[in-house]
């Protein structure tokens, strides 16, 4: 089974600030890496899938890249909404989900 | 806009059984495969089992297989989810989540608001 790590575990920034999540593969996951944000209480929402593409609705400031085993999602400037937990997830050979980073203010 | 309502939830003694439901709407469920996704109190997400779009092919996490059984019925929009043999570390809030496309490879562009199992005595 792939699994993925993700570093930090926790990322502690302002508004306005870039912040850059990092998930490692295990082994190469293609092109098939997704990223949800889930807020307290709330269910996952996707934001990003096959790596780099923005799922509908999500603000461009939101911006995925990597391949093979290393993947990035970037928040250009965070907004109060964006202090959230992220999540990362393979999707091709089995369905593992990264542990998760908070980004907290 | 997609809908997708679980029920069924709730506290179970360890040992017993509970089935889950999740209605869907808003999309041709037929078309797509599901899944339940579960999270434990406080912890990360980890999934626990899929199907495809037509229901003939099924899919279990090795923590739950031989215990969990997952189903749906197309004709009513309703993803299932049985489970028997429950122990304490099943306890979770209890995700549906819709998959991208009818079958592998797909992500899971829907969630449902989730249903909490507890399993204590």
């Amino acid at each position: 089974e792939i699994m993925l790590t993700q570093s930090p575990g926790t990322l502690s920034l302002s508004p306005g600030e870039r912040a850059t999540l990092s998930c490692r593969a295990s082994q190469s996951v293609s092109s098939y890496l997704a990223w949800y944000q889930q807020k307290p209480g709330q269910a996952p929402r996707l934001l990003i899938y096959d790596t780099s593409n923005r799922a509908t609705g999500i603000p461009d400031r939101f911006s995925g890249s990597g391949s093979g085993t290393d993947f990035t999602l970037t928040i250009s400037r965070l907004e109060p909404e964006d202090f959230a937990v992220y999540y990362c997830q393979h999707y091709g050979s089995s369905r593992t989900f990264g542990q998760g980073t908070k980004v907290e203010i | 806009e997609v809908q997708l309502l679980e029920s069924g939830g709730g506290l179970v003694q360890p040992g017993g059984s509970l089935r889950l439901s999740c209605a869907a709407s808003g999309f041709t469920f037929s078309n797509y495969a599901m899944a339940w996704v579960r999270q434990t109190p406080g912890k990360g997400l980890e999934w626990v089992s899929a199907i495809t779009g037509s229901g003939g092919d099924t899919y279990l996490a090795d923590s739950v297989k031989g215990r969990f059984t997952i189903s749906r019925d197309n004709s009513k929009k309703t993803l299932y989810l049985q489970m028997s043999s429950l122990r304490a570390e099943d306890t979770a809030v209890y995700y549906c989540a819709k998959g991208s496309t009818m079958s592998r490879p797909y992500y899971f562009d829907s969630w449902g608001q989730g249903t909490l199992v507890t399993v204590s005595s």
